[in-house]
């Protein structure tokens, strides 16, 4: 079973910063935080991924409390082109674990 | 670069046949897993390759089978397909180990099963 749990949906305006909740808090000291997306029809697209500091690239920023026991994936200017389902994942630091997909928030960016 | 590639993008085979699918990683990534999205079920993981030797499974009968070239290259094999086998079968790949490192998707085989 998936040790993530997310809000099944949201809504986001387009042009607006679109901010993805996530409880993890049974984690543990050496799991990373993943995010993915997968948009209608297509594979799994990688976003971010962290353990403890914060993290940003060109697609999002994550943030993740101190205690680690959740997190929040954040879209800064959210585009038609970002409606998706996105995962929140917990995985261990080891190359024999495989990513636990749950279920997903389903985001919906609306014009 | 070229992200992970699999073929063929669609399928169609009967009750009892069997079906290879192939998946050829970022170049780079030696590790290869299988995950099958079925309809109403997600995502779940079915094999993981690494260096040409299968190091992990998902709970999947043994008719899911599959191995890793030396190029690194993958193919999953379902034998006597069942009706539920009807899903899309997507292909990661990642560094060796996949420590601390993402896996990256292709966009998968849609196998449909009559």
């Amino acid at each position: 079973d998936a040790k993530t749990t997310q809000p099944p949906s949201m809504d986001c305006a387009e042009g607006r910063a679109a901010n993805l909740p996530c409880n993890h808090s049974t984690i543990s000291g050496n799991e990373y935080v993943y995010w993915y997306r997968q948009i209608h029809s297509q594979g799994p697209q990688y976003i971010i991924h962290g353990l403890k500091n914060n993290e940003t690239n060109e697609m999002a920023s994550l943030i993740i409390t101190e205690d680690r026991k959740s997190s929040t994936l954040i879209l800064p200017h959210a585009t038609l082109r970002d409606t998706a389902v996105y995962y929140c994942i917990v995985r261990v630091d080891s190359g024999n674990t495989p990513l636990v997909f749950g279920k997903g928030t389903r985001l919906s960016v609306i014009a | 670069e070229a992200g992970v590639t699999q073929s063929p993008t669609h399928l169609i085979k009967t009750r009892g046949q069997q079906a290879t699918l192939r998946c050829s990683p970022i170049s780079g990534h030696t590790s290869v897993y299988w995950y099958q999205q079925a309809l109403g079920l997600g995502l779940q993981f079915l094999l993981w390759y690494d260096e040409g030797e299968e190091r992990n499974r998902g709970n999947f009968p043994p008719r899911f089978s599959g191995r890793q070239f030396p190029n690194y290259s993958s193919e999953l094999n379902v034998n006597a397909l069942e009706l539920e086998d009807s899903a899309l079968y997507l292909c990661a790949s990642s560094y060796r180990g996949g420590r601390g490192r993402a896996q990256h998707f292709g966009d998968g085989t849609r196998l449909s099963i009559l």
